[in-house]
């Protein structure tokens, strides 16, 4: 069974770092690429990273690059998102997804995310 | 960017009732769209992917359809587990979802 666990969420002052975490089980981690999608409090979904199967193929949402950095450790089978800089609008449920395939190159990637945890909260204070 | 519009952004409906959500992207998607039901409290769930593909242990009462830039969500009898709020998803070029549609009980 596809168990995928977020943890690090925290109340957090603007300007502050956090380092959010994903326990990825019941798969083959290293043959899927990774996602962190958000919602915001009364509003939609918005995607945030993937990470490809290689860790080589990155990419960030346009209101999160330079701030955010995503990464994998296929050892301990877990996927993080290290939040800088952060800001009271991206305060919100952050969710750990699995993809359903693991390659991606350019801007056509073509995943879906079959698995998805129950997020983690994190609220950024003024 | 490609832009996700769905309607309506809210649904009365009652059990039994057949319901269709619409999405619409803002250039072609071919069929690299994705619906997703959000529950309160729960992980959110995929249901169909690549517009009409039934994820596996979804109900056969959801189904989906479109290419290009129009596509539906239909469910076929409403269930009192559906009561939620379902997000299309483009992933042609980059991600980008709809802003949601709440289904709530008439």
């Amino acid at each position: 069974e596809v168990q995928l666990l977020e943890s690090g969420g925290d109340l957090i002052q603007a300007g502050g770092s956090l380092r959010l975490s994903c326990a990825a089980s019941g798969f083959t981690f290293t043959a899927y690429a990774m996602s962190w999608v958000r919602q915001a409090p009364g509003k939609g979904l918005e995607w945030v990273s993937t990470i490809s199967d290689s860790g080589r193929t990155i990419y960030y949402a346009d209101s999160v690059r330079g701030r955010f950095t995503i990464s994998r450790d296929d050892f301990k089978s877990a996927v993080f998102l290290q939040m800088n800089s952060l800001r009271v609008d991206d305060t919100a449920v952050y969710y750990c997804a699995k993809d359903r395939g693991g390659h991606c190159s350019g801007a056509n990637c073509h995943l879906d995310s079959d698995y998805w945890g129950q997020g983690t909260l994190v609220t950024v204070s003024s | 960017d490609i832009q996700m519009t769905q309607s309506p952004s809210t649904l009365s409906a009652s059990v039994g009732d057949r319901v269709t959500i619409t999405c619409r992207a803002s250039q072609s998607i071919s069929t690299w769209l994705a619906w997703y039901q959000l529950r309160p409290g729960k992980a959110p769930k995929l249901l169909i992917y690549t517009a009409s593909t039934l994820e596996s242990g979804v109900p056969s009462r959801f189904s989906g359809s479109g290419s290009g830039t129009e596509f539906t969500l239909t469910i076929s009898s409403l269930q009192p587990d559906d009561f939620a709020t379902y997000y299309c998803q483009q992933y042609h070029t980059y991600w980008t979802f709809g802003q949601g549609t709440k289904v709530e009980i008439k």
